[in-house]
């Protein structure tokens, strides 16, 4: 079936630096995927998604990256700024409309 | 634009008592969902509707009942609630297949004790 994993369930950056998420996903048949961003009290926000035809997407300071050889999916923002801190969730789209969620990565900018 | 609003955002139930969460959503969106979120679980899909009049399980449908009588309308019922279901609702919706984009409401909290 679906899953969705990520590899780290904290990320601690300092501010300025580069963020990497990670996450592993397991559909060989997943074609889409997505990025979303959760502030404390709130809902999901999108980020970013990729298709399965493509390695590699940019938006404003973040970039998502694809390697479908080994399932894998990770989340870069540059140059991380405090407004950045949230939890960071991939979901991945294996069938019918219907979104697989992580479980999501904490993403703490220290000063 | 107020995009998704569910109400209410918070909410306490004795075990067995019933509840309707509503989601309204003023994008015109076709497609609309419900998901719980827990601890350390992400977000798992309840149920969903690909538009007006129709609805469809998602992975944990158990113990809810949902409706979409009008388009910007989606509501989801409890009818028998369970301490297991207390957890953090939201409503999301779409504009169709092309776009995974949800856009979701701020969340609804129920507790059952």
């Amino acid at each position: 079936g679906e899953s969705v994993g990520l590899h780290l369930p904290t990320l601690s950056v300092q501010e300025g630096d580069n963020s990497i998420i990670n996450c592993a996903y397991s559909n060989s048949a997943s074609d889409y995927f997505i990025w979303y961003k959760q502030e404390s009290g709130k809902g999901p926000q999108f980020i970013i998604d990729i298709r399965s035809n493509m390695d590699k997407r940019q938006g404003q300071r973040v970039t998502v990256l694809l390697n479908k050889t080994v399932k894998h999916l990770s989340l870069q923002i540059a140059a991380t700024q405090p407004g950045d801190s949230a939890v960071y969730f991939c979901a991945e789209r294996g069938g019918a409309q219907k979104l697989v969620f992580g479980q999501g990565t904490r993403l703490t900018i220290n000063p | 634009n107020a995009g998704v609003t569910q109400t209410p955002k918070f909410r306490v139930l004795k075990t067995g008592q019933s509840m309707t969460l509503l989601c309204a959503q003023d994008m015109n969106h076709e497609y609309m969902y419900w998901y719980r979120q827990d601890p350390g679980m992400g977000l798992r899909l309840i149920h969903y509707s690909v538009g007006e009049g129709t609805t469809a399980k998602g992975e944990v449908p158990d113990g809810y009942n949902v409706s979409r009588l009008k388009k910007q309308n989606f509501l989801l019922g409890l009818e028998s609630a369970a301490p297991s279901q207390t957890s953090v609702y939201f409503c999301a919706s779409s504009p169709g297949l092309n776009t995974g984009e949800l856009f979701f409401g701020e969340g609804s909290r129920l507790t059952v004790l």
